[in-house]
C-alpha cells in the first residue's frame, strides 16, 4: 500500500542546471499538488494538476518552473537554471479528487551549489 | 488570498502535560481545516482533521475544535509524549475539488521533555 512517492530524496545541483523532481500519487488518487518549503517555513502552494492537465498554478513563478502530470507516468516539477534561491524542500501531495485528505510525499530536498 | 497565522512557534511541554496549538483565518468561505505533523527530514503526516459542520472532533489523545464565527481553530495534544516532538502545521482550504490546495500556518515546533 504504497503513498506518495517522490524521487530523488536528495538532489544537488550546481547553477545554471536543470532539476527535475518526480511524484507518483497514491493509488486511486488522480490529483496532484506540489508546495515548496523553505528551511524554517510553512509550506507554500506552486500547482494543482490533474491527469494532462494544469489546473491551479497561482502559486508557481512564471520563469523557469514547469509542471506536468502525464497521462502515463509520475508528475515532473522541472525547474530550469536554478539559482541558489531554488533551494527548499519540495513536496508532492495527492487526492482523490472528491474527498478532502491530502496525503504527502516525503519531499525532494534540493540543494543548489 | 487566504492569511493563516499560528500560535505560538514553540511550546515546550513536559510529558504528560497538554499542549494547545491555536490558529485563525481570514476567507469565510473556507471549509475543510487539517493539521499535519512534521518530523525531522520527512514529509506532512496528517493526523487529524475538521469540517466546517463540526464544531469539535477527537481521535484518542488528540482534537481539534472550529469556531467558525471567530475564524479560528485549535490542536489539543493531552498526555503528551517524547514521540510527539515534531513540527505541527494548520492549514485551511475551500475544498471543492481542490481540497488539496491548502494554505499553511507558519508551524509549531513542540518538544515534549522526558
Amino acid at each position: 500500500n504504497a503513498g506518495v512517492m517522490q524521487n530523488p530524496r536528495h538532489l544537488v545541483r550546481r547553477r545554471g542546471q536543470e532539476a527535475r523532481l518526480r511524484c507518483s500519487p497514491m493509488k486511486g488518487h488522480s490529483h496532484v499538488y506540489w508546495y515548496r518549503q523553505l528551511p524554517e517555513e510553512g509550506l507554500k502552494f506552486m500547482v494543482y494538476l490533474q491527469k494532462e492537465n494544469i489546473i491551479d498554478e497561482s502559486g508557481m513563478p512564471k520563469e523557469r518552473f514547469s509542471a506536468e502530470f502525464p497521462k502515463e507516468g509520475p508528475s515532473i516539477l522541472r525547474i530550469q537554471q536554478v539559482v541558489r534561491g531554488d533551494s527548499a524542500a519540495y513536496f508532492c501531495a495527492s487526492t482523490r479528487g472528491d474527498t478532502a485528505e491530502a496525503f504527502f510525499g516525503q519531499g525532494t530536498r534540493l540543494t543548489v551549489v | 488570498g487566504e492569511n493563516v497565522e499560528q500560535h505560538p512557534s514553540t511550546l515546550s511541554v513536559q510529558e504528560g502535560d497538554s499542549a494547545v496549538i491555536k490558529c485563525t483565518y481570514s476567507d469565510s468561505a473556507s471549509n475543510y481545516f487539517p493539521w499535519y505533523k512534521q518530523e525531522l527530514g520527512k514529509g506532512p503526516q496528517l493526523i487529524i482533521d475538521i469540517r466546517s459542520n463540526v464544531g469539535e472532533k477527537k481521535d484518542q489523545r488528540i482534537a481539534v475544535t472550529l469556531n467558525k464565527t471567530a475564524k479560528h481553530f485549535s490542536l489539543h495534544i493531552t498526555e503528551t509524549q517524547p514521540e510527539d516532538s515534531a513540527v505541527y502545521f494548520c492549514a485551511v482550504t475551500g475544498g471543492g475539488t481542490s481540497y488539496g490546495k491548502l494554505t499553511f500556518g507558519q508551524g509549531t515546533i513542540l518538544t515534549v521533555h522526558p
